[in-house]
Formats: C-alpha cells, structure tokens, sequence
C-alpha cells in the first residue's frame, strides 16, 4: 500500500515556464515532507523540505506547497531550465518515527 | 556536499554469496541509512542507525542485516543473496532524525 503517490510518472516543460511535481499521501500522521532531485547514476540531492505547521516553503526558484487538509504537496520550479531536468522524489514522515517514505518520482524534462 | 562515500560502486555476484555493502562518512553524522530502490518502488528503507551499535529495522529489512562499530561506518550484510536483491543501494546520513538525509553515489548490486 502507497502511502505517498506521485501519480505523473514522467512531466515535459519548456524552458522558463513553471514546472509543477504534485505528490499525495494517505497517512494523517505525516508532519515533514522532503523533495530530493535524482539525476542517473548519482545520489538523490536535497531540494526543500516543509514541516505540517507551514503551508509554504521557498528557497530560490523552489517553492513547495503543502495542503494538508487535501493531504497533497506541490513542487514549483520557476522559472525552469535544462539543468532541472532529473526524477524528483517526495518523501514524508511523522514526528514519531522519522522514517521518511518515499514516491515512486516524477522524471522531469526541460525542452529547450 | 555531505562527505558520504560508497563500497563498491558496483559489484555482481551469485545467489548464496554473502555480500557486504559499505558506507562511510567523515561529516560526524549521528543517523545513517540504508534504502534500496527499484523501479516502481522510489527509495524503500532497509535498515538506519541512530548511533554507534544501534539499529533499527525500515520496511525491508528481510534478508538484510546491519552493524555501526564506528560513528562513521555503517555495514550492509546481504547474508545469502537472493536475484530479488538485485537493485541500487543508498547510504543516506542525518544530523538529526527531523533533518533532511543526505545521500551517498549509491551501490548497484546485480544478484546472478
């Protein structure tokens, strides 16, 4: 049983529009989200992370929004380039455990 | 970037062999992690560690053990492995169990 879900396997966006990696889960409990960027044959790298008590996070041109009564988080890049071209990945966790569980991730092209 | 290396990079061997993975930071991280992924699945916690001789099961632990003797080392013992083994391995670290991971180059095992 999935309890994050990232429903869009793979998303194209031109370059300089916005990029949008939505992400869902099905534990209340969740409290802490993560977003990681993969590229192949490399490490995830942390992205931004938002915890329940905020319903916004922006760092740069990363912002992530959490709706937790609809139980969803959103990555938003603006604007995007090519260099952002990779799998993005949500992560969540509750308070109690810390143990994050990740989505399946979304692979992200940016066309030029 | 967080000082996370991996042991072999990659590595095959044959089902029944004992394979031991490692994992070594030099940034005094308390946590450390073990995920696997495959696809489909994202990145699915194996074990974690949350100081030196203590461990804790993830959500696919089974026919895998772990030790931590050292803060910087965190071993992955596939005692006999299985083709179902077969996958990429992440070492992941952690200031704090709140705290974003940061991830190691990972290790492909392929389980013939």
């Amino acid at each position: 049983d999935q309890q994050v879900k990232q429903n869009s396997p793979s998303l194209s966006v031109q370059e300089g529009r916005i990029s949008i990696l939505n992400c869902d889960y099905t534990n209340s409990m969740f409290d802490y989200f993560l977003w990681y960027k993969k590229y192949p044959a490399e490490g995830p790298t942390f992205l931004i992370s938002i915890s329940s008590i905020k319903d916004k996070n922006e760092d740069g041109r990363f912002t992530v929004f959490l709706n937790k009564s609809a139980k969803h988080l959103s990555l938003h890049i603006v604007p995007s380039q090519p260099g952002d071209s990779a799998v993005y990945f949500c992560a969540a966790s509750d308070s109690g455990t810390y143990k994050y569980i990740f989505g399946t991730g979304t692979r992200l092209k940016v066309l030029a | 970037d967080a000082g996370i290396t991996q042991s072999p990079r990659h590595k095959v061997t044959e089902t029944g062999t004992p394979v031991t993975l490692r994992c070594h930071q030099t940034e005094n991280h308390r946590y450390m992690y073990w995920y696997r992924q495959d696809p489909g699945h994202g990145l699915r916690l194996i074990h974690y560690s949350y100081g030196v001789k203590d461990t804790d099961k993830g959500e696919v632990s089974d026919g895998y053990s772990v030790s931590r003797s050292k803060t910087e080392d965190f071993l992955l013992t596939l005692e006999s492995a299985t083709s179902s083994q077969t996958s990429v391995y992440f070492c992941a670290i952690s200031e704090s169990a709140e705290y974003e991971q940061y991830f190691g180059p990972g290790t492909r095992l392929t389980v013939t």
